[in-house]
C-alpha cells in the first residue's frame, strides 16, 4: 500500500539495549524526519534527511543514530536504550518544495 | 528566542460552538505556517497552511487560520465544533528550511 508506514507499532525494551524503529515510505519523497512527542514538549526533530546517504541532526539527536541508504527507508537506532528515551516517536516525509510533511502512525516506546 | 507558541494547553468547548486555537510565532521573518492535527493514537493529518498571498486560508474539516503580520499569530478557527473534532492541534512553522518546529499543542475536548 502506498504511504508511510512505521514499525513495529509498540515496543518495549530495557535500558542499555539496542533498538530499530522501522520507517518505509512509498512515494520517493526526498525528505525523512524522526519526531519524538512528549508531554509538554510537542513534537522535537530528532534527525532529519534531505536524500539517500544525506543525514543531519535536529533538535535532540543525542543517543539516537539514523542511516538512509535507500530512499524509502530511514531506521532510527537507539544505541543504548535510556529511560528519557520512552516516547512515541513519529517519522514524517516530505516532497522536495512540497512543504508540509505526512505522517506516519508512529511508534510508541517504553524503556524499562 | 525563537518558537512557536501555543498558549491554550486545553481547550473544552461545547459541540455546535465555535472554536479559535491560537498560535504565535517569535521569528524575525514571516515563516511558512501550518496546522496539524493528530486524534487520539494516530499520526498528525496536515489541516492547512500558509506561505504567502490571502491571509485567510481555507483547511480540510471545515477548519480556517488567519494570518496576521502585526501580530505574529496565525490562529485556527471553526464556525461550528463537531464531537469528531476532538483531538490535539499542533501549529507549526518551516523557516525555508524544510524542517517543520512544531508547537506544543492544544488540547481540545467537546461536550454534547
Amino acid at each position: 500500500d502506498a504511504g508511510i508506514t512505521q514499525s513495529p507499532r509498540y515496543k518495549i525494551t530495557e535500558t542499555g539495549r539496542q533498538v530499530t524503529l522501522m520507517c518505509h515510505q512509498t512515494w520517493s519523497h526526498s525528505y525523512m524526519f524522526w519526531y519524538r512527542q512528549d508531554l509538554g514538549h510537542g513534537l522535537r526533530l530528532i534527525y532529519y534527511s534531505a536524500a539517500a546517504d544525506i543525514t543531519d541532526k535536529g533538535e535532540v539527536p543525542d543517543g539516537y543514530v539514523v542511516s538512509r541508504s535507500k530512499t524509502e527507508n530511514f531506521p532510527l537506532t537507539l544505541e543504548s536504550a535510556t529511560r528519557s528515551q520512552t516516547s512515541v516517536y513519529f517519522c514524517a516525509s516530505s516532497g522536495a518544495g512540497d512543504y508540509g510533511y505526512t505522517f506516519g502512525s508512529g511508534t510508541r516506546l517504553t524503556v524499562v | 528566542a525563537q518558537s512557536v507558541t501555543q498558549p491554550d494547553i486545553h481547550i473544552t468547548v461545547s459541540e455546535g460552538a465555535s472554536l479559535e486555537l491560537r498560535c504565535n510565532y517569535s521569528y524575525g521573518a514571516t515563516p511558512y505556517l501550518f496546522w496539524y492535527v493528530q486524534s487520539p493514537g494516530q499520526g498528525l493529518q496536515l489541516l492547512l497552511k500558509y506561505f504567502s498571498g490571502d491571509t485567510l486560508v481555507q483547511g480540510i474539516k471545515g477548519f480556517e487560520a488567519e494570518f496576521k503580520r502585526s501580530q505574529s499569530s496565525f490562529n485556527l478557527r471553526k464556525p461550528s465544533v463537531h464531537w469528531s473534532d476532538a483531538a490535539e492541534y499542533f501549529c507549526a512553522v518551516d523557516l525555508n528550511t524544510d524542517k517543520l518546529i512544531f508547537g506544543t499543542g492544544t488540547r481540545l475536548q467537546v461536550f454534547p
